[in-house]
């Protein structure tokens, strides 16, 4: 069956440290890539997407995410982390379909 | 463009009652979705419609209702209301079967 995975829950960082998000997921080819941030009582703003070649795919907001066929996995990151990006992040697929398949979530904390 | 929008942005229902809630974006996107957002299980898909006239089921269909007369506009009823309905609603709509943008969610609470 198609999922995606998200492992990590929360997530507390420190302010200006770097940032990795994992994104893992399970399906027979190469799934169409996205990832979204929601800050608190707001809607989903798409940071950015993979659909094919270069497998390092830049974003909004200094984001950038990395496709790894061998892992399936399609991690997000970023060098170093300010106070406004503390959100909830979602990895999000689309397996060939009309639908996006949503990874449960990583909140993300950031301590000054 | 304003987007996707959503009305309302909150509602109180009591078991049992019915209500819609709206959804339209002018963007003239094919494709248009409803979602629900519960804690701890992320996004998961309610109905979608890939155009005008069109609609189908996604993951959590039951209790809910669809149509899609035009491209812009894209409710989502609630028939006879139930806790198990508490939730933040988002509508989405894309151009493509493949990104989606969000509106700002309707927060909705059964008692």
């Amino acid at each position: 069956a198609q999922s995606v995975t998200q492992p990590d829950i929360h997530i507390t960082v420190s302010e200006g440290a770097s940032l990795e998000l994992r994104c893992n997921y399970s399906y027979g080819a190469t799934p169409y890539l996205f990832w979204y941030v929601q800050s608190p009582g707001q809607g989903l703003q798409l940071l950015l997407k993979y659909f094919s070649g270069d497998t390092l795919v830049q974003g909004i907001k200094g984001f950038e995410a990395e496709f790894k066929r061998s892992q399936s996995s399609f991690n997000l990151r970023k060098p170093s982390v300010h106070w406004s990006d503390a959100a909830e992040y979602f990895c999000a697929m689309n397996f060939g379909n009309e639908k996006l398949t949503f990874g449960t979530g990583t909140r993300l904390t950031i301590i000054p | 463009n304003a987007g996707v929008t959503q009305t309302p942005k909150f509602q109180v229902l009591k078991t049992g009652q019915s209500m819609t809630l709206q959804c339209a974006q002018d963007m003239n996107h094919e494709y248009m979705s409803w979602y629900r957002q519960d804690p701890g299980m992320g996004l998961r898909l309610i109905h979608y419609s890939v155009g005008a006239g069109i609609t189908d089921q996604g993951e959590v269909p039951n209790g809910y209702n669809v149509s899609r007369s035009t491209t812009e506009d894209f409710p989502l009823r609630l028939l006879s209301a139930a806790p198990s309905q508490t939730s933040v609603y988002f509508c989405a709509s894309s151009p493509s079967p493949y990104e989606q943008y969000f509106g700002p969610g309707t927060r909705l609470t059964v008692t």
